[in-house]
């Protein structure tokens, strides 16, 4: 299948340092690509769908201002999370799709201090 | 929107038993519908996936039912191995043309095969 890579996988901050993630598609191109948070043995809830050369669209209940995503190319969608505090410590999992099948990065664990 | 309830949230099962998850969703609309597997700390992945123009998948030892009527799916993983445990998640989506929308998930089965 289709391969998605996410960086960094892990990542330990201070409180109030911004943390930027990277969600790459290796061998094909996403013109959309989503953004997923997982508190631990819970299911992937859907933070915003990010849309290459227009903005994302956020879900319901999740700052905009917060949680920064740019799609500046077909391969490439970031995830930063601005002023980060513990509660933002989280498993962050970007996918993007493919003729019609959706494939996950890694995630990346954020741990804020 | 699409609302897709997941059952059992833990499933226990003898190495070499069979494992049934099953799910339901709710908008008629839905046509796609994958699983997958997350093992601990990594992303989900893909393992089998059906469309709603058929009522059966088989892949190995792993098989997917959907009955558009009932609306539910279920997941059938035969001769398990201790390397299948893993939570397992469905989800269920409408797919205009090639263009997949957002995914619904159910909250995932924790699966695991005792040697």
């Amino acid at each position: 299948g289709a391969v998605v890579s996410q960086h960094p996988s892990r990542v330990i901050c201070k409180s109030g340092t911004s943390v930027k993630i990277e969600c790459r598609s290796l061998d094909f191109q996403a013109t959309t690509m989503f953004w997923y948070r997982q508190f631990p043995k819970k299911s992937l809830m859907l933070m915003a769908t990010s849309n290459e050369g227009s903005k994302a669209t956020y879900e319901q209940g999740v700052e905009k201002d917060k949680f920064l995503i740019n799609h500046a190319s077909l391969t490439l969608s970031t995830l930063t999370v601005t002023s980060a505090h513990p509660e933002d410590s989280s498993f962050y999992i970007c996918s993007a799709s493919d003729d019609g099948e959706l494939f996950f990065g890694e995630g990346s664990r954020l741990t804020v201090l | 929107g699409e609302n897709v309830e997941q059952h059992p949230s833990t499933l226990s099962v003898q190495e070499g038993d069979s494992a049934v998850i099953k799910c339901t969703y709710s908008d008629s609309a839905s046509n796609y519908f994958p699983w997958y597997k997350q093992e601990l700390g990594k992303g989900p992945q893909l393992i089998i996936d059906i469309r709603s123009n058929v009522g059966e998948k088989k892949d190995q030892r792993i098989a997917v039912t959907l009955n558009k009527t009932a609306k539910h799916f279920s997941l059938h993983i035969t001769e398990t191995q201790p390397e299948d445990s893993a939570v397992y998640f469905c989800a269920a989506t409408p797919v205009r043309g090639s263009t997949l929308g957002r995914l619904y998930f159910g909250r995932g089965t924790q699966l695991t095969v005792w040697p």
